[in-house]
């Protein structure tokens, strides 16, 4: 069954600390492994998308590893700020990329993070 | 990047009313188009996928009579909720691209049906 699980499901850290968020995913075969950001009553907003061939990927504070052998991914976010308070969601797609390869996108529940002054 | 505009971005009605909700994409022509659910503390559920000018594909257990979708045009998508009842409170999120590239999501519609 493809699944993408999160952890932890959620996570409070001070202003200025930097934290890792983990993905591990069955799903198969594997196209590509996103990462969003979703404010509360907000749709997502894409961070980083990463193929199979890429290990690392950056967006400003945040850094998305992905190792395709283990199926896990982890978003590092650094020197957090108040505003990375939200939800961010790893989304894996498991078919090969075309127009409409959104509709196999297999959503994990996200980790809720808050950052605290 | 690109921008997918929602509409309305909440939305209160009677139960048994019919509420439409509209998808733009603002800089760019979206070839497809798709609608989301999301209930509290859950993944955000493909409800259906559009192309401009064809019916919409819905997904299991979707009731394509209920969600009635319309994409005729390529910046134009809408979802309307018939018949609307307490049940289908939640929140819709559309989301678009342009052929193959990165899906754009709108800011959601909160629906709350009373």
């Amino acid at each position: 069954k493809n699944q993408v699980e999160q952890s932890p499901q959620s996570l409070i850290i001070l202003e200025g600390k930097n934290c890792t968020l983990q993905c591990n995913y069955t799903v198969s075969p594997f196209s590509n492994l996103r990462w969003y950001k979703q404010d509360t009553g907000r749709g997502p907003v894409s961070l980083t998308i990463m193929t199979f061939s890429e290990n690392t990927k950056s967006n400003g504070r945040y850094t998305a590893t992905l190792d395709a052998d283990t199926k896990q991914s982890s978003l590092h976010i650094t020197a957090s700020q108040l505003s990375d308070s939200a939800s961010y969601i790893c989304v894996v797609s498991g078919t090969i990329s075309n127009a409409g390869n959104n509709r196999k996108l297999i959503w994990g529940l996200g980790t809720s993070l808050a950052v605290n002054p | 990047g690109a921008v997918v505009s929602q509409h309305p971005s909440w939305v209160i009605c009677k139960s048994g009313t019919s509420v439409k909700i509209e998808c733009r994409s603002l800089d760019f022509q979206a070839t497809t188009m798709f609608w989301y659910r999301q209930f509290p503390k859950q993944s955000l559920m493909l409800m259906a996928t559009s192309n401009e000018g064809s019916k919409a594909t819905y997904e299991q257990g979707v009731e394509k009579d209920k969600f009635l979708i319309n994409h005729a045009s390529l910046t134009l998508s809408t979802l309307t909720v018939t018949s609307a009842h307490p049940e289908d409170s939640s929140f819709y999120i559309c989301s678009a691209i342009h052929w193959n590239t990165e899906a754009f999501f709108g800011q959601g519609t909160r629906l709350t049906v009373v």
